[in-house]
């Protein structure tokens, strides 16, 4: 079955780099994504990575996929306030439109 | 476009009680789900419709949960009656055809509390 895990919560300082960790089970896993939530609101797709990649680069973020231990990470550059969020990795397996979201961990920044 | 717009943002009522969520996805989406986030299990898919048919609704936790979709513009979710289990996030989102990576785009929730 599928199964996406995360570690809940994560503590960084200002200009530091933020590391997100995500592990799943599934190994039919066709896109995995990061997604991002702000308090109150709704979930906002941040990136997402193909299966046949290793890592993917979009400005401060870097996600890298290693498709042998079934991990995701997502690592933020210059990490600001403004990145202060739970962030959720979630896989699509097959063809299907269905994802499943890990846990969520949430980033906490300090000055 | 507006995005997904949800109603109503917030939610209070009393155990028994019969409740109503409701959802417009974005226009020309042919996707739309319904999730609910708590603090306990996270964020769980409820049910998912293509082209307004429900497709796996194998996340709806048991009877007093149904949901509708009427037309491409409209959707609903309803608990009855209620429980303060119930007690939750209930998010919907939708995601067009034609994106590979299918992109779900996420309403803003009703935050739903059941005394």
């Amino acid at each position: 079955g599928e199964d996406v895990e995360q570690s809940l919560f994560l503590s960084v300082r200002e200009g530091d780099s933020s590391v997100i960790n995500c592990t799943y089970t599934d190994s039919s896993s066709t896109y995995l994504y990061w997604y991002k939530q702000e308090p109150g609101a709704g979930l906002q797709l941040l990136t997402y990575i193909f299966s046949n990649m290793d890592m993917k680069q979009d400005q401060r973020l870097t996600v890298l996929l290693n498709k042998k231990d079934k991990h995701l990470s997502l690592r933020i550059a210059d990490t600001q306030t403004g990145d202060s969020a739970i962030y959720f990795c979630a896989e699509r397996a097959g063809g299907g439109n269905k994802l499943t979201f890990g846990t969520g961990t949430q980033l906490k920044v300090e000055l | 476009d507006a995005g997904v717009i949800q109603s109503p943002r917030h939610e209070v009522t009393e155990m028994g009680q019969e409740v109503t969520l409701r959802c417009k996805p974005i226009s020309g989406h042919d996707y739309l789900f319904w999730y609910r986030q708590t603090m306990m299990r996270g964020l769980e898919l409820l049910i998912y419709f293509n082209n307004n048919v429900p497709i796996d609704d194998s996340g709806m936790p048991e009877d007093r949960f149904s949901a509708k979709m009427p037309n491409a513009s409209f959707s609903t979710l309803k608990i009855q009656p209620s429980e303060p289990r119930d007690s939750a996030v209930y998010f919907c989102a939708s995601s067009p055809v034609g994106l590979r990576f299918n992109e779900q785009f996420f309403g803003p929730g009703t935050r739903l509390t059941v005394l």
